[in-house]
């Protein structure tokens, strides 16, 4: 069984310049989230997809972040622009509706933002 | 607001045992996972409470008390390999949005 998939697993951008992020789910996993993580800190939720539809964005700081999930199965991340308390690990993550607590995680999207 | 409290540093040596401890005071309650995650890689599922008491995985244990809003995560025959970070996460809610909320993690290093 395939795991989650993201890309790219580095990125270094100048601050105010724009960065996407891209993950590919287990299969059949309804369910897909983002995370960050910050250096020494646990993982921090984003937002939570069910099929194409938005279960908990109240993270999100949405002036700048954006993240879509169009045919239910991959997912964009999108930081515009970015700041540099934006420097952090992406991670995607996916589980079966019901088994949240058992998430599959990538390997995430280190950010430098310089 | 929502906050879990696990020990910043643990050390213990191979073969040994050792516990991590996980407090949590949260607005919903809906079950206690950990979660494994080497330097550098991505956290991995290790074991989930929804009722108390323990629940065994080999080398692994957790164990969860509701009323005491307390739960351990127990290693046993500790092996080099077993140096990590350890991050406990609770389940807010079964329904809607089920996501975990995470603490801060515990890294434990496995000396000889």
């Amino acid at each position: 069984e395939a795991g989650v998939a993201q890309s790219p697993r580095y990125k270094i951008i100048e601050k105010r310049q724009s960065v996407a992020f891209w993950c590919n789910p287990i299969s059949g996993h309804a369910t897909l989230y983002w995370y960050q993580q910050i250096l020494g800190q646990g993982p921090k939720l984003l937002i939570q997809f069910q099929n194409n539809g938005v279960v908990d964005d109240s993270q999100l700081p949405k002036d700048r972040f954006s993240a879509e999930r169009l045919k239910g199965v991959d997912s964009t991340l999108k930081i515009q622009p970015a700041k540099l308390e934006d420097s952090a690990v992406y991670l995607c993550a996916s589980s079966l509706v019901d088994s949240s607590y058992e998430q599959y995680f990538g390997p995430g999207t280190r950010l430098t933002v310089t | 607001g929502q906050s879990l409290e696990q020990p910043s540093e643990v050390t213990a040596v191979e073969g040994a045992i050792v516990q991590i401890n996980c407090t949590y005071q949260t607005s919903g309650f809906y079950g206690l996972s950990w979660y494994q995650q080497h330097d550098g890689g991505a956290p991995t599922f290790l074991s989930y409470n929804a009722l108390d008491g323990l629940e065994e995985t080999g080398r692994f244990s957790s164990f969860l008390s509701r009323s005491d809003s307390y739960g351990y995560l127990l290693l046993q025959e500790l092996q080099m390999k077993d140096s990590a970070s350890y991050f406990c996460a609770v389940s807010l809610d079964q329904t809607g949005a089920n996501n975990l909320f995470f603490g801060t993690g515990t890294r434990l290093t496995v000396i000889p």
